[in-house]
């Protein structure tokens, strides 16, 4: 069963632009969660995507936005990116039973912000 | 509320030595409890997670963990260290019942010497 890939890995953007990220969940698995993991605040939950409704929403500014679509796949924009959005973004897929299953998470994308 | 706080960002030991990684957690309600490890440049890998069966978990690689309420702590141990345990280590909590948001601790790095 192949895992979670997320797409790009590696991203370099400048303040100002905004930047979109993608991740393929697992076969099956219906919900989408992101997380933000920097030094300084260590990993961050963003939200939460199932069955293309988003179900959770962590502390973040609207520029952090998501969408999940019928095949469950995510994607996450951050629009006018600013030097402190540089992390490495995480996403996460489960059944989406209420915190009962295992997430299982992706490699990652990092972005930088210069 | 959630919260979870790891005792020690940086743990070192000898290779065969006992494991023990500290984490204790707040919550206002009964808990889901995890264990993941970061390898560099690699997503979290669950190890175990407790979700209200049995109080000691055995995870991967070797690892248990044990649910104390009284203490609000599960402390992640491991009997022998070896040299590829050596990664990021990181509690999490989440509500029973509730959803797919994860609440991580700071992380504690593990470093393994021959």
């Amino acid at each position: 069963k192949a895992g979670v890939t997320q797409t790009p890995r590696y991203l370099i953007k400048t303040r100002g632009q905004q930047v979109t990220l993608s991740c393929s969940p697992i076969s099956g698995h219906r919900s989408v969660s992101w997380y933000q993991q920097t030094p300084g605040q260590g990993l961050q939950f963003l939200f939460e995507y199932f069955s293309e409704t988003q179900r959770n929403k962590g502390n973040f500014p609207g520029r952090f936005s998501g969408r999940q679509f019928s095949n469950s796949r995510s994607e996450m924009n951050v629009s006018t990116l600013e030097l402190g959005d540089s992390a490495l973004y995480l996403c996460a897929s489960s059944h989406g039973n209420r915190g009962t299953d295992t997430q299982y998470f992706g490699p990652g994308t990092r972005l930088t912000v210069l | 509320a959630q919260s979870v706080t790891q005792l020690g960002s940086h743990v070192s030991v000898s290779e065969g030595a006992l494991v023990l990684l500290r984490c204790n957690y707040s919550s206002s309600v009964p808990p889901y409890l995890f264990w993941y490890v970061q390898y560099p440049n690699q997503g979290l890998q669950l190890l175990l997670k407790y979700t209200s069966a049995a109080t000691l978990v055995k995870g991967i690689n070797g690892f248990e963990a044990e649910f104390k309420k009284s203490e609000t702590s599960f402390h992640l141990t491991k009997p022998s260290a070896h040299m590829s345990d050596a990664a990021e280590y990181f509690c999490a909590v989440s509500p029973q019942g509730g959803s797919e948001k994860l609440v991580f601790g700071k992380g504690t790095k593990l470093t393994v010497n021959p």
